[in-house]
Parts: structure tokens; sequence; C-alpha cells
């Protein structure tokens, strides 16, 4: 089955203790993305990556990190989390970018950070 | 960067009605303006995308409409049943980047 799967699904953690959220795609998609939901916000893109090695920022990169080292894996890493990324965060891939294509969406990772 | 601008931001029909849902954008150069739907506790799912070459797009109940010179575009939900009822989101964006609105909550009512 195609899909984009996220872990962990729930994850509480304290200020400034590194984190890692996975994400992975079983469809060979070049294109995966890193969103937060925020209520009355909307999606907000974090980085985006075009493929394996090429990344880019998002709207709202500040205190994230990511990278591609393989086309079906695209991590974000919060190094010193702080209570302001308390967030749904959603991944998401498509074959080659977000125009014309479908966007996959994971299943959501929902973090909170006290 | 691009700025995306919804309304509104909740929207109460009664079933068999229209919704029209509204947005704005202000990078000239965004091309594509997707709009995707997420039910409670779901995942964001596309339901209708136009680039900026179109005009008005349709699918069955559902249409898009944009104005490349206002810098606008609407998403028309015709004869609305009680499963439409969800956060729509409204995005614009190139290739790469996407950025969204900031929803617009659907209720249709029995």
């Amino acid at each position: 089955e195609a899909q984009v799967t996220q872990n962990p699904r729930y994850l509480i953690t304290v200020t400034g203790k590194k984190l890692t959220v996975t994400c992975s795609q079983n469809m060979n998609h070049e294109y995966m993305s890193w969103y937060r939901q925020d209520p009355g916000l909307g999606l907000r893109q974090i980085y985006y990556s075009m493929n394996v090695e090429v990344t880019d920022k998002g709207d709202v990169p500040e205190g994230y990190k990511v990278s591609r080292k393989e086309k079906r894996n695209f991590p974000l890493i919060l190094e010193s989390p702080s209570p302001n990324q308390t967030s749904l965060y959603f991944c998401a891939s498509s074959s080659t970018g977000v125009a014309n294509e479908k966007l996959f969406f994971g299943s959501g990772t929902q973090l909170s950070v006290l | 960067g691009e700025n995306v601008e919804q309304h509104p931001s909740t929207l109460s029909v009664q079933e068999g009605d229209s919704a029209v849902i509204k947005c704005t954008y202000s990078d000239s150069a965004s091309n594509y303006f997707p709009w995707y739907k997420q039910e409670l506790g779901k995942r964001p799912q596309l339901i209708i995308d136009i680039r900026s070459n179109v005009g008005e797009k349709k699918d069955q109940r559902i249409a898009v409409t944009l104005n490349k010179t206002a810098k606008h575009f609407s998403l028309h939900i015709t004869e609305t049943q009680p499963e439409d009822s969800a956060v729509y989101f409204c995005a614009a964006g190139d290739d790469y980047k996407l950025s969204f609105g900031a929803g617009t909550t659907v209720t249709v009512r029995a």
C-alpha cells in the first residue's frame, strides 16, 4: 500500500531535549516536505526536499533541521525544542513537486514541548 | 514570501445549498492553486487544483475559479451534503513551495 509513514504519532518532551520525527515513503517519490499545523494559521511549510541531498527552506524553518540522505526518508530534527514548537506536524511527498501532483500526507505527529 | 488569506473562517450552510470560500494571494509568481479538505483528526486530502493558465475547473459538485489579475481564487461546492462538513484549505505556490490559507470550517446543517 502506497503510504507516508510518520513516527511517533504523539510525542511529549521538555524544552531543550533534542528529538527527531521520522518520515518514510514507499512510492519512490523525489519530493518530500514538512508542514506544521496550528489553529488559526493553517499549514505552514517548514522545509522541503526536491531529491536526495537537495533541501530548501519553507516559510518557517527556524528551529528545525532536515536531512535527505536516502530517497525514502526525510527526518525532521528539533535540536533544542521550545514550547512554541508545540504543534501538529505533517510530512508529505509527491513524485516530483507540488504543482499538478497530489501530495500524499502522513498521519501527523502531535508534538507537545513542556 | 507568499501570503494567502482565506475567508470566511467559518461557514454554516443548509444541506443542498452552495458554499463558497475565497482566497487571495500576494506573489504573482505563484502558478499552482490547490484546495485541500481535512476531516477532524485526519490528514489533508487534495480535492481539486488549478494552474495559472486556467480560469476555471470543475469536478462534479466542486469547482474552482481563478482570477490571476486580481490574485484571487475561489472554491464552490454545490448541493452540499453532510459529508462535506470539514476544514477546507486553499494554497498557492510554485513547483516546490506551497503556502496555505488559515482554513475554513464548513458545517452542513441537515
